[in-house]
């Protein structure tokens, strides 16, 4: 059964880059897509973007100029990057498996990031 | 503000048939499928239903989606406590939106 493990700080500064990975253990980062959702605290969910192992990604429009999404099939992992941070970008962030047939059906546990001073 | 509308709430009894509604346009919703998520109090979301109305494994069949144009619709029948939870819609989106949307979700409360 896979399972995604999301990773990296709690806390981020205003302006700076928000950085996570998202580690995949009982699948292969080498099938499916792989992909990173968010929620802010009290809110829906929002899909940021997905990638494929071979390093094609799709990003969410509203977020094309900030966001990068890599992947690191070596590692069986998965990351993404966030420029140019700001409270509006707090919140939880999820990392999913992605796949035509059932969009996300696994999900990590999800790790929530504050942006604040 | 989703791109996919969903009634902020909902609620039912025990025992009860509850429906909750997702509307969308044609370059989601009208022309791709649609996914139903569940999300318990705390936890990750997780898949309910896929491609309209196919169930994974291990989810109860008193979960049914159906799909009508540019909406589509997640029904409950016998409600039970367990069932508290937020309901999200999502779907592929073929204009600049997207390539996924979701809906703002609805609140499921069990009364």
């Amino acid at each position: 059964q896979v399972q995604l493990q999301v990773s990296g700080p709690g806390l981020v500064k205003p302006s700076e880059t928000l950085s996570l990975t998202c580690t995949v253990s009982g699948d292969s980062t080498s099938s499916y897509y792989w992909s990173w959702i968010r929620q802010p605290p009290g809110k829906g969910l929002e899909w940021l973007g997905y990638i494929f192992y071979t390093g094609t990604t799709n990003i969410n429009p509203s977020l094309r100029s900030r966001l990068t999404i890599s992947i690191d099939t070596s590692k069986n992992q998965f990351s993404l990057k966030l420029n140019s941070v700001t409270s509006a970008d707090t919140a939880v962030y999820y990392c999913a498996r992605t796949t035509l047939v059932n969009l996300f059906d696994s999900w990590g546990q999800g790790t929530l990031v504050t942006v604040s001073a | 503000q989703s791109v996919l509308t969903q009634a902020p709430s909902a609620s039912g009894t025990p025992g009860q048939r509850v429906t909750i509604s997702c509307s969308g346009s044609s370059s989601n919703i009208g022309n791709n499928y649609v996914y139903w998520y569940q999300q318990l109090p705390g936890t990750a979301p997780q898949l309910l239903i896929y491609r309209n109305d196919q169930r994974p494994s291990g989810v109860p069949d008193r979960f049914s989606g159906s799909k009508s144009g540019t909406s589509a619709s997640l029904a409950i029948s016998g409600l039970r406590s367990e069932d508290e939870a937020d309901y999200y819609c999502a779907a592929w989106d073929d204009s600049v939106t997207g390539p996924v949307v979701f809906g703002g979700g609805t609140k499921l409360t069990v009364l």
